[in-house]
């Protein structure tokens, strides 16, 4: 099955720094997703980004279809940011719109 | 903004009891999934279902498991007779094809 790999597993800013959080997937997709898992356990949907760019207040997020990984851009990090952020993918292949996910990164933001 | 929602939010079940997981999902929604978290790991694709049957299993989706979508709303993950490696959180999930969007999730946990 298709391959996911998150980068860096873990990461500690100070309030205010910008971050980039990686994904690289082992072939093509029909979907990929980002997701904050938050201290409650929620999976919070970020973006919904298969190819291209798109923007959400602070956050961003790029992904290269064609190279196989995707970006996620934090900028002027809270506190509130802490968690686990995850990268699932769909391999092109599939039709039930089945997820697979990477381990995460999980970004712990100090005050 | 619609939700998933699912509850109970914890449940505490002996090993061997049968237990049922509630979800409702997205009303417009067409397909529904159910994906399990152990404790520290990555969220595991469980089962797919599309037009009240399954349309995907993984290998964890074993005779235990069902999933039933007894009325118009409500979708349930039943396990026939927890073991103590059922222990993890349980989400469900929907989609309008185009991302999933998660319930916030059952924690599981088998005594």
């Amino acid at each position: 099955g298709i391959q996911v790999e998150q980068s860096p597993p873990d990461l500690i800013l100070q309030e205010g720094a910008n971050s980039t959080l990686r994904c690289n997937f082992s072939d093509s997709v029909n979907n990929l997703q980002w997701f904050h898992q938050n201290p409650w356990g929620q999976l919070i949907n970020l973006f919904y980004i298969p190819s291209g760019t798109k923007q959400n207040g602070r956050l961003s997020a790029t992904t290269v279809a064609t190279e196989r990984y995707s970006l996620l851009y934090i900028s002027s990090s809270q506190t509130t940011d802490s968690g686990v952020y995850f990268c699932a993918v769909e391999n092109s292949g599939g039709s039930n719109y089945k997820l697979t996910f990477g381990k995460g990164t999980l970004l712990t933001v100090n005050p | 903004e619609p939700e998933v929602t699912q509850t109970p939010s914890h449940q505490v079940t002996q090993m061997g009891q049968e237990v049922i997981l509630r979800c409702v999902p997205i009303s417009n929604h067409l397909y529904f999934y159910w994906y399990r978290q152990i404790l520290g790991q990555k969220v595991e694709f469980l089962v797919s279902f599309y037009n009240n049957e399954i349309s995907e299993k993984s290998e964890i989706f074993d005779d235990q498991f069902s999933v039933e979508r007894p009325d118009g709303s409500n979708f349930t993950l039943k396990i026939r007779s927890t073991k103590l490696e059922d222990s993890a959180m349980y989400f469900c999930a929907s989609t309008p094809r185009r991302g999933l969007f998660f319930g916030s999730g059952t924690q599981l946990s088998v005594l």
